[in-house]
């Protein structure tokens, strides 16, 4: 079946460091990979997606590349701020009336 | 857009009792996902709806748990009888377009179960 491996952290970084989330999926056909962002306190909110192959995402600064060859869609980001303090969720969803796909969620902090 | 909105924010209550959390969808979104979230299982969907219809209910853990949709702007999500291991945050999500298009969170509701 369909499903999202990604980095379980936590992870704690220093401001303006660089940040990778790794994240690998298991699909058939061509699945759309979301990244959700979960601040404290508040629910899931969509960061970026790719709905095909070497499609890019990005939003605020995050850029997320979907590499069918690898099977993944890994999120980065040059330099962190305190402000990106969450947690992050990679998604796989295959569309019509199949189910979002999460993987558990990594939690980042950045410290000042 | 006010956003999904969810009510209560937090609910602490004994075990046996009814809980009963709510949920305001985004105005004109025709889809509903009722999603429980725990430390030890993640984010985890439990039912949702198109056009006020369920679809798939396979997530629902028991029969304790029920969920109706009685019109387009209200859901509810019901748990009798509440058990300690209920306990989680319990969020409610709207799309205009199901999965493929972008899933609008509520803030959650809070439950502890004691």
């Amino acid at each position: 079946g369909n499903s999202v491996t990604q980095m379980e952290g936590p992870v704690t970084l220093s401001e303006e460091a660089f940040l990778t989330i790794n994240c690998t999926y298991t699909a058939t056909g061509y699945p759309s990979l979301f990244w959700y962002v979960q601040y404290p306190g508040e629910g899931l909110q969509l960061l970026l997606k790719a709905t095909k192959a070497d499609d890019k995402g990005s939003n605020k600064g995050f850029e997320a590349t979907y590499r069918k060859e690898t099977t993944s869609f890994h999120l980065e980001k040059g330099s962190v701020q305190v402000s990106d303090s969450a947690v992050y969720f990679c998604a796989l969803g295959r569309g019509g009336s199949e189910k979002l796909v999460f993987g558990k969620g990594m939690k980042l902090t950045v410290n000042p | 857009d006010a956003g999904v909105i969810q009510s209560p924010r937090h609910e602490v209550t004994e075990m046996g009792q009814e809980v009963t959390l709510r949920c305001k969808p985004i105005s004109g979104h025709d889809y509903l996902f009722w999603y429980r979230q725990t430390m030890m299982r993640g984010l985890e969907l439990l039912i949702y709806f198109n056009n006020n219809v369920p679809i798939d209910d396979s997530g629902m853990p028991e029969d304790r748990f029920s969920a109706k949709m009685p019109n387009a702007s209200f859901s509810t999500l019901k748990i009798q009888p509440s058990e300690p291991r209920d306990s989680a945050v319990y969020f409610c999500a709207s799309s205009a377009s199901g999965f493929w298009g972008t899933q609008y969170f509520g803030p959650g509701t809070r439950l502890l179960v004691l």
